[in-house]
């Protein structure tokens, strides 16, 4: 099936680095959530958005819904090694649709 | 609150054996979904339900798939007979507003 391309695939980051990434879609998409996994474990989710050109907070993390809605941002400031874990955005473009997940994005924080 | 439990949590079956998973949703939550996560990606829809009716099987692979929500809370999922390909974890979800919320899932292993 269909997925959403995540970039980067995989990033390794120093304790206390801010760190960015991003979802793109080829359909435009009115929900954009974004999700946390750890192992052995089922996603979580972090932030919904739902409006072009929105910026939501969670703590640490900010999310954005883009302008074109073909696109999706998500930022960790000040990163703890708590943060490692893989990271997916998922879309819908009407409701009742059902969600397209992203290819995911697995964080590793080094202490 | 309790979140979706699904059980068992691991599986271990020869190929052409059948195997059954479980879900149990958050209370209240009349939407529950069924995913299908191969190593390294995001979770696949097979299979969602408004109470007890499926609208979405589109992707269920209907010649060995089977599911069921009989009184619209609890869900099981049926594989039968078991394929080396069907090696995967299988995601419950439940969703209030469309925010989906997962349990654990059950890690399939066919040999």
């Amino acid at each position: 099936g269909q997925q959403l391309n995540q970039s980067p695939q995989s990033m390794f980051i120093q304790e206390g680095e801010d760190v960015s990434m991003n979802c793109t879609s080829s359909s435009i998409f009115n929900t954009w959530l974004w999700y946390k996994q750890d192992p052995g474990e089922g996603p979580v989710l972090l932030i919904a958005l739902y409006k072009a050109g929105e910026l939501t907070s969670n703590g640490r993390l900010t999310a954005q819904f883009g302008i074109t809605r073909k696109d999706s941002f998500l930022n960790i400031s000040a990163s703890i090694p708590s943060d490692v874990g893989i990271y997916f955005c998922a879309g819908q473009g009407s409701s009742g649709d059902k969600l397209t997940f992203g290819t995911g994005t697995r964080l590793a924080v080094r202490p | 609150e309790a979140g979706v439990v699904q059980s068992p949590r691991y599986k271990i079956i020869e190929k052409k054996q059948p195997v059954a998973f479980w879900c149990n949703p958050i209370s209240g939550h009349n939407t529950l979904y069924w995913y299908r996560q191969n190593l390294g990606q995001g979770p696949e829809l097979l299979i969602r339900y408004e109470n007890e009716e499926a609208v979405d099987d589109s992707q269920l692979p209907k010649d060995r798939f089977s599911a069921e929500r009989l009184k619209g809370v609890d869900s099981t999922l049926k594989i039968q007979p078991a394929e080396l390909g069907d090696s995967a974890v299988y995601l419950c979800a439940s969703s209030l507003n469309e925010k989906l919320f997962f349990g654990s899932g059950t890690q399939l292993s066919v040999l």
